[in-house]
Formats: C-alpha cells, structure tokens, sequence
C-alpha cells in the first residue's frame, strides 16, 4: 500500500519567515495531495490541496509544489503568522477500484511560530 | 465543513463495553470516511461507506469494530468489548468526490 513520509516533525519559526514541511511517497498512482491544519484538540482542517496533473498551487499565504517524478511535494507558508501554529499533515491518494479515496497520512509537522 | 457533525464529542467506556460513535455529514455528501488518530500520530484510514454500502474496509480490524450508513439517520462506527488500546480519537470526514472534510472527532477513552 502507499506510504508517506513527512518532515520534518517540528519546526520553529520566527514570525515573518517562511516555513516548508516536505512529503514524500511510494505509490506512483497516487493522484491527489491535500494538506491539512489541526490545532490542539480540534479537527484537521484542509487547508489546500493539489492534483497530479498540476506541478503548483497558491491560495494566498500557502502555496503547495509537486513533482510526480520524485514523488514528492511541499507545502509553503509564506510570511508566517503566530495563528500558523499548529500540526500540519500531508496526504495522498489513489482512487480504488471501488471508488475510494481513502487518505494516507504523513506523521505530521508541529509548526512553532515565535512572535 | 462545519456542517460534519460527530457525537459524543467525549466518551469514557470500561474495558468490555460497548462504544458507539455517530457521524452526520455535510448536506449533500454520500461518501462518508471513518480515521483513527493515536495521539502524536496521523490518522489511519478505517472505512469508507456510501448510503447503505460499505465499499472499502480495508483499513477496519477484523473483529469487534463494524460500521454502517443507513438510508435514514448518521453513520455509526461500532466498538464491541473495548480494550484499552482502542483509546484514540476517531474522525470522520464527508466527501462528495475527492476532498474530504472533517467532523470534530469523537476521543474515546477506555478505562
């Protein structure tokens, strides 16, 4: 089955600076790559997410980058705010034969941002 | 994605009892995904459910966990003789194709 790989698990950042969390994966047909936010004791929440016929996607502070021959993609917070904080998680996913787009989750990224 | 509802939002069970976890998707959404998150990890795929199928449950344990999504009312993911291991928070997420969203979670504990 697919597996991911995120790094790295924690991170600090001076607010103002840009942070970067990298996945990587195993399955080559996986096809979609959301990137999700949780906040302590809160659900994850999808933040932005990208498709394999795409290489880049911005949605203003956030942009995601992928490169399907290296199975791996990115995630880009640009002039980091204390609100970023949080653990972020990467995904991917194929779909089954039976329609399913079950998730594959990374181990997550606890994002520190030092006002 | 407000609009996933999960209840009980807490739910303390002693080993051998029964655990039952309610998910309402978004309106419009027949898709319905069942995650386990352990604390300090990721969540790991369980099962995924149409109205009145299940599709994939690849992800379930073979013996004490089932789900179901009848035609009326939520999803139920169902915990028979709890263990102490089964302690986790449990999502559920509602798709209408790819993207999923995610409901506030049920944290089980087991005593």
């Amino acid at each position: 089955g697919e597996n991911v790989e995120q790094h790295p698990s924690t991170l600090s950042v001076q607010e103002g600076d840009s942070a970067v969390i990298k996945c990587t994966y195993s399955d080559s047909a996986s096809n979609y790559f959301p990137w999700y936010k949780q906040e302590l004791g809160k659900r994850p929440q999808l933040i932005i997410d990208i498709r394999s016929n795409v290489g880049e996607k911005k949605d203003q502070r956030i942009a995601v980058t992928l490169n399907k021959t290296a199975k791996h993609f990115s995630l880009h917070i640009t002039e980091t705010q204390p609100e970023d904080s949080a653990v972020y998680f990467c995904a991917a996913s194929i779909r089954s034969g039976a329609g399913s787009y079950q998730l594959t989750f990374g181990k997550g990224t606890k994002l520190s941002v030092i006002p | 994605n407000a609009g996933v509802m999960q209840n009980p939002r807490h739910l303390v069970r002693r080993r051998g009892q029964e655990a039952r976890l309610r998910c309402s998707p978004m309106k419009g959404h027949s898709h319905v995904y069942w995650y386990r998150q352990l604390p300090e990890e990721g969540l790991k795929f369980m099962v995924y459910l149409q109205k009145e199928n299940i599709i994939d449950e690849s992800g379930m344990p073979k013996e004490r966990f089932s789900a179901e999504f009848p035609k009326e009312g939520p999803s139920i993911l169902r915990i028979q003789q709890v263990v102490r291991g089964d302690s986790a928070a449990y999502f559920c997420a509602s798709s209408r194709s790819y993207e999923q969203y995610f409901g506030p979670g049920t944290r089980l504990t087991v005593t």
